[in-house]
């Protein structure tokens, strides 16, 4: 167990839905981060939030959004769902302070859509 | 982010050491190199990251030339648990940036 949590593990939906993939960082992390794996593209960053602010945007489309909540979970929602968003999506926290030990990343959303 | 090199892949017998090599020529001076590995599906994992020292702990070890252009991760005694795709990634050592994967380095422990 790596301290942070994903949920749900598996979701299969069908194409024109919206889902909402949770996060929840390690205790004492600051720092959310979302990833996308495919098959073909190889791990991409999508978005990075600090302490409910987002800080930096990568390869993320405008049909998904994010964002971080006070308790410091974090939500990725994907909506008008497409054939080609079925990936691993991750997430992974970073600790605030003290050395910088890289980033501890959970198990992974495995979304289909259909 | 300076951009690094590694082989697609490698292999290497249960019980011997794997070297995996990267290539990072155009690191700068405050730029870290770090080492993920992603074992099939799973999430990628925090191995080891230095400056220009070599390190070390109980995952691995990491040697960095003196000239900081190339680095290589070793295992000591790769088990097949070890089977894994390696990321060699450079960045600041600061914990609001982002880490950048490239294709890594697919390992192979072969029994």
């Amino acid at each position: 167990d790596s301290g942070v949590t994903q949920t749900p593990k598996h979701l299969i939906t069908a194409t024109g839905q919206r889902v909402t993939l949770r996060c929840s960082p390690r205790s004492g992390d600051l720092s959310v981060y979302w990833y996308q794996q495919s098959l073909d593209q190889g791990l991409q960053f999508l978005i990075h939030y600090y302490n409910g602010e987002e800080r930096a945007k990568g390869n993320i489309l405008e049909r998904f959004s994010a964002q971080q909540f006070p308790d410091l979970h974090s939500e990725l929602n994907l909506s008008s769902l497409e054939l080609g968003d079925s990936a691993l999506y991750f997430c992974a926290s970073s600790a605030r302070t003290g050395g910088d030990y890289g980033y501890t990343f959970g198990s992974g959303t495995r979304l289909t859509v259909v | 982010d300076a951009k690094t090199t590694q082989p697609p892949s490698m292999d290497c017998a249960e019980g011997r050491a794997a070297n995996l090599p990267c290539n990072h020529s155009t690191i700068s001076g405050n730029e870290y190199v770090y080492w993920y590995r992603q074992i099939h599906s799973q999430g990628p994992q925090y191995i080891i990251h230095g400056l220009k020292n070599n390190e070390t702990n109980e995952m691995a070890s990491l040697i960095i030339t003196e000239d900081r252009k190339s680095s290589t991760l070793i295992l000591p005694h790769a088990t097949l648990r070890d089977t894994a795709v390696y990321y060699c990634i450079v960045r600041v050592a600061n914990y609001g940036q982002n880490f950048v994967f490239g294709p890594g380095t697919r390992l192979s422990v072969l029994p």
